[in-house]
């Protein structure tokens, strides 16, 4: 069955240095692929899609990657800040019965100031 | 624009009660989906509606149930409720104008807790 996996533990990383995180997925091929920020209490708010013939997307200090051939997409903040702590998702379509948009179990970033 | 708006916000039942939840998507929005949230399963996804039908369904029992009404406003249900129900549900809406779920716009969730 299709599998997505983040990296269940925290992100540790100082201010002012890149984060990267991790989204990888098994048994399907995604036309595209999101990202969004899970802050604590709150709802998952949309970062950025990547579709399957780009190979990279910016928006002001995020950067995602989509690598088809790895089943892999890396996101990236450059010049953390402490308020980019939070909780990244990775989402991805999927279609067996019903089309359905399945998310990774996120991964915690942590910036220290 | 307003946000998608969920109530209640909290809520705690009794195991065997039913519940009910509200969401009012983004005005223009007509595609409405729901999601559980629990610390050990993650995000999921539970169904969506399109113009007052349901479109897409995840694998989740029929005890979970939903409807959408003619302003795009959804509702969910959970009948006969479980501890394991206990979970953030979230609400999250879209144009929807083709099956896809470019840029899922999140209301902020109901907190169920069930004893």
């Amino acid at each position: 069955s299709q599998k997505i996996e983040q990296n269940s533990e925290a992100l540790n990383i100082q201010e002012g240095k890149t984060a990267t995180l991790t989204c990888n997925y098994t048994n399907y091929s995604p036309a595209y692929l999101q990202w969004y920020r899970q802050d604590p209490g709150r709802g998952p708010v949309f970062l950025l899609l990547i579709r399957e013939n780009e190979k990279e997307k910016r928006k002001e200090r995020l950067k995602v990657t989509f690598d088809t051939t790895l089943k892999q997409s890396l996101f990236h903040i450059t010049a953390s800040q402490p308020a980019d702590s939070a909780t990244y998702l990775c989402a991805l379509p999927f279609m067996d019965s019903s089309y359905k948009l399945i998310f990774g179990s996120g991964t915690r970033l942590l910036v220290r100031p | 624009k307003a946000g998608v708006t969920q109530t209640p916000r909290y809520l705690i039942k009794t195991r065997g009660q039913q519940v009910t939840l509200s969401c009012s998507p983004i005005s223009g929005h007509r595609s409405v989906s729901w999601y559980q949230q629990t610390p050990g399963q993650g995000l999921q996804f539970l169904f969506e509606y399109f113009s007052e039908t349901q479109r897409n369904k995840g694998n989740f029992p029929g005890r979970f149930s939903g409807r959408q009404f003619s302003n795009s406003r959804s509702e969910m249900n959970v009948s006969t409720l479980e501890l394991g129900d206990s979970a953030l549900y979230l609400c999250a809406s879209n144009h929807g104008t083709t099956q896809s779920y470019n840029e899922q716009f999140f209301g902020p969730g109901t907190r169920l807790t069930v004893l």
